[in-house]
């Protein structure tokens, strides 16, 4: 049982070059995020879906997009890459949307942007 | 604004006392706790949680307790072990219908047990 995967696990990219961040998951979960840990500000949310098709901002939005064609993936997009934008980045994924369910987190993406 | 706060980035303890981690909301629609673990190059992973109805949760060595009108909660690990050295996050959701399914996490607390 593979859980949530995320690649890559680690990446370099020069400021203005674009990438998508992929993250799978295998557990039918509806629901599923993206997150930043940076130090001392904990992780803030970046996009999150309730479901195939629909997608909704989270609090630090701006230089990402997202889009979910199917349950199992969600990847997130940075058009064109910042400074400001390295970080950790992790993905999340919960069964039901509207629930206390714990989430369950994949182990992160490291990303420099030089 | 920062609605979840945990003002101690770091922790140090002997194996075999108490562990007691803190966390501060001011969200007031905040209704559902969680405590999260975080090992490095790990994701996070769900450790303990607790409803606003109630004011205490025990799993094994991990207690969390709530005190609403202070808006408050902590976590005690007992007895502490080398193998909880960890980050540990605190997290809060708010009832379906306002923030509903998002979580709100605190910057974490550096745990570390000594043997």
């Amino acid at each position: 049982n593979a859980g949530v995967t995320q690649t890559p696990k680690f990446q370099v990219l020069k400021t203005g070059q674009s990438m998508t961040l992929q993250c799978a998951q295998d557990m039918n979960h509806e629901y599923m995020s993206w997150y930043r840990q940076d130090p001392g500000m904990g992780l803030r949310l970046i996009h999150y879906s309730v479901g195939a098709g629909i997608t909704d901002q989270g609090e630090v939005p701006n230089g990402y997009n997202v889009s979910r064609s199917t349950t199992e993936d969600f990847p997130l997009r940075l058009l064109s890459a910042a400074p400001s934008q390295t970080s950790v980045y992790f993905c999340a994924s919960r069964r039901q949307p509207y629930s206390n369910q714990p989430q369950h987190f994949g182990d992160g993406t490291r990303l420099s942007i030089l | 604004d920062q609605q979840v706060k945990q003002n101690s980035p770091s922790l140090s303890v002997q194996e075999g006392r108490i562990s007691i981690l803190n966390c501060d909301y001011t969200n007031s629609m905040f209704d559902y706790f969680l405590w999260y673990k975080k090992y490095p190059a790990e994701g996070p992973t769900f450790l303990i949680s607790i409803s606003s109805i109630k004011d205490k949760n025990e799993d094994g060595r991990f207690t969390v307790f709530l005190n609403k009108s202070a808006k408050h909660l902590s976590l005690h690990i007992v007895p502490s072990q080398p193998g909880d050295s960890a980050v540990y996050f605190c997290a809060a959701a708010g009832r379906e219908g306002t923030s509903g399914s998002r979580l709100t996490f605190g910057e974490g607390t550096q745990l570390t047990v000594n043997p």
